[in-house]
Formats: C-alpha cells, structure tokens, sequence
C-alpha cells in the first residue's frame, strides 16, 4: 500500500467550478502535512501547508483529518490557471534518527476548461 | 535569487556510463534530499541529508550515491546507468526542523539508452 494515496484524476471541471482533491496517508505518526502544486514539466512548488483546525488562503481551503487520516483540498470558483497536478505531501519525522521523510502522493491532475 | 541550481538540465547516458548530477543551494539549508519522478508514481526519495557530512538513504537509493562536503553542495552520482535509471530527478532543500517548506531545483531529465 503507497504512504500517501490519492486519486490521479484527471479532474475537467470548467471555469467557475468548486472542485476538491483528497488524500490519504497510512503512517499516523505523520506529524506535518502540505499541499505542492506543479506544473506540467516544472518543479514542485508549496502551494499551502495543511493545520489541523484547517486553513484557506484565498480560494484555496485545506483540512487535515487526524483521526480517518485524511487530507483535502478545496478550490472555489477555479481559474484556467489552475490547471496543474496537486501533489499531497506528508512530513514524518523520525525523532530517534533524525531522519525526515517527505511522502509525497503520486498527484491528481486538475484541467480547467474555457 | 538562485535557491537551489540543478545541472544539468538534460543528459542521455548510455548503459553503464557514469555521472553525477549537480545540486547547489545558497539559502544556508540544512537538509538537502535527492528525488526521482516518474509517471504514475510520485517523487520518491533516494537520498538525503541532514547536513555536512550526514547522509542517509531513501526509498530508492540502489545505484546512486551521495556525499555532503559542505552544506551548499549535495551531489548525486549515477555508478553505472541502467535503462531503468531513465526518470526526472529532483534536488530539493529545507531548513532544519520537519515542519518546514522544501524548494526544489529544475530537475534533471535523464535518459538512459
């Protein structure tokens, strides 16, 4: 089972729409949780870390649900530049070794349309 | 406003050759860590760093090494390129703590034939 699973998609929605991507993690010891966009042939970019009272950034909400180990992302009124793939990201850290792990789901590919 | 710099951007290797892709940041990070992406997988991690002369293995960290002689520099060697080896590689780094934002370079699309 991958660490961090999300639906591939693609997701066609038009201009206007609300649309909402979600994530599951397997290791609840997960301690931080975030949201990387990226663009076709481009680099990973943070587009919002994730809190557990949930958090917005403008049309952008995401909520963490600790005990169904759970991560969502909510778009509202979508924009054509929008289109991108949205990669869920887990942070766990390992405090005996130090060691941090970035999981990163395979992503979900957003296409908005005219 | 360099962040962090991957060279080069585009290689073609062939079976059995050798290389090393080229990471650099200049943001004074700690951790540093080496990506491979390809299609339907995700990035999965091969190695990383947690600072000078610290290093630990990914995911997938069979048929590449790594050394980190300072804290700019973070290397990945290729010792003898399979085809298998043919991804998008990704260097990424983040300051110290596991809560923290991680900027990654242009990447690097490999070809191995």
């Amino acid at each position: 089972r991958k660490e961090v699973e999300q639906d591939p998609g693609p997701f066609n929605v038009p201009e206007g729409a609300t649309v909402a991507f979600n994530c599951t993690y397997s290791n609840s010891a997960s301690q931080s949780f975030f949201w990387y966009r990226q663009d076709c042939r481009k680099e990973p970019k943070l587009l919002m870390s994730v809190y557990s009272s949930g958090n917005e950034d403008g049309r952008f909400t995401a909520q963490l649900n600790r005990a169904s180990q759970y991560i969502s992302l909510l778009i509202r009124d979508s924009k054509l530049s929008d289109s991108a793939t949205y990669l869920c990201v887990v942070n766990l850290v390992v405090m005996d070794t130090g060691r941090r792990a970035l999981t990163f789901g395979s992503g979900t590919r957003l296409q908005v349309q005219p | 406003n360099a962040g962090v710099t991957q060279t080069p951007k585009f290689q073609v290797l062939k079976t059995g050759q050798s290389m090393t892709l080229q990471c650099a940041q200049d943001m004074n990070h700690e951790y540093m860590s080496w990506y491979r992406q390809d299609p339907g997988m995700g990035l999965r991690l091969i190695h990383y760093s947690v600072g000078a002369g610290i290093t630990d293995q990914g995911e997938v960290p069979n048929g590449y090494n790594v050394s980190r002689s300072t804290t700019e520099d973070f290397p990945l060697r290729l010792l003898s390129a399979a085809p298998s080896q043919t991804s998008v590689y990704f260097c990424a780094s983040s300051p110290g703590g596991g809560t923290t934002e991680a900027f990654f370079g242009q990447g690097t699309r490999l070809t191995v034939v």
